[in-house]
């Protein structure tokens, strides 16, 4: 799976917009950007993933660059519940055995009042 | 949504006893379980993959025998630690992977070894 690249830390003010960005500059044409978060203490969960289109769903947007060698995770309207470390990955979509979800360090977003 | 369950959900154990962490998949049959651990301000480590019916792959580094893991059913993985020591005292995360390739955590088991 090709490496990403996060910052290692984020702030953002409670109700403004959180902009997560993440290179992945060595992204093979049918890897998908996923993005997932971990909570303190808990299992990480699913937000959103693409392969080259922006997606929206309930929790977030992810934008995509042309090139798709970067990606940006949105939050609209970031709550102090959003506060997690968030992990940018790529990986080959499917069932194949080898493919699991590998995890870099992420990035600590604080929301803060 | 698909949900994946462990349990339990922390245990404290003496050095050198044994200790057993299920993971289960809810509403959907997993052919494919993983098995992760994180250290404190460290992310997630994969340990193992295990395929239902058939002997798991660890990772490098990681000890086989003593990490026991078992994958008996499309639904339940277990996976044992064999005489604990303090040192391997973490939080152990499964992941199941469905019929699509999606794989869906579990909330994690935290280990504490005295």
């Amino acid at each position: 799976d090709a490496k990403t690249t996060q910052p290692p830390s984020m702030d953002c003010a409670e109700g403004r917009a959180a902009n997560l960005p993440c290179n992945h500059s060595t992204i093979s044409g049918n890897e998908y950007v996923y993005w997932y978060r971990q909570i303190h203490s808990q299992g990480p969960q699913y937000i959103i993933h693409g392969l080259k289109n922006n997606e929206t769903n309930e929790m977030a947007s992810l934008i995509i660059t042309e090139d798709r060698k970067s990606s940006t995770l949105i939050l609209p309207h970031a709550t102090l519940r959003d506060t997690a470390v968030y992990y940018c990955i790529v990986r080959v979509a499917g069932g194949n055995a080898g493919n699991m979800l590998t995890f870099g360090g992420g990035t600590r977003l604080m929301v803060k009042p | 949504g698909a949900v994946v369950s462990q349990h339990p959900s922390w245990v404290i154990c003496k050095s050198g006893t044994s200790v057993k962490i299920e993971c289960r998949s809810l509403d959907f049959q997993a052919t494919t379980m993983f098995w992760y651990r994180q250290f404190p301000k460290q992310s997630l480590m994969l340990m193992a993959t295990s395929n239902e019916g058939s002997k798991a792959t660890y990772e490098q580094g990681v000890e086989k025998d003593k990490f026991l893991i078992n994958h008996a059913s499309l639904t339940l993985s277990t996976l044992t630690v064999t005489s604990a020591h303090p040192e391997d005292s973490s939080f152990y995360i499964c992941s199941a992977r469905d019929i699509r390739g999606e794989q869906f955590f579990g909330p994690g088991t935290r280990l504490t070894v005295l």
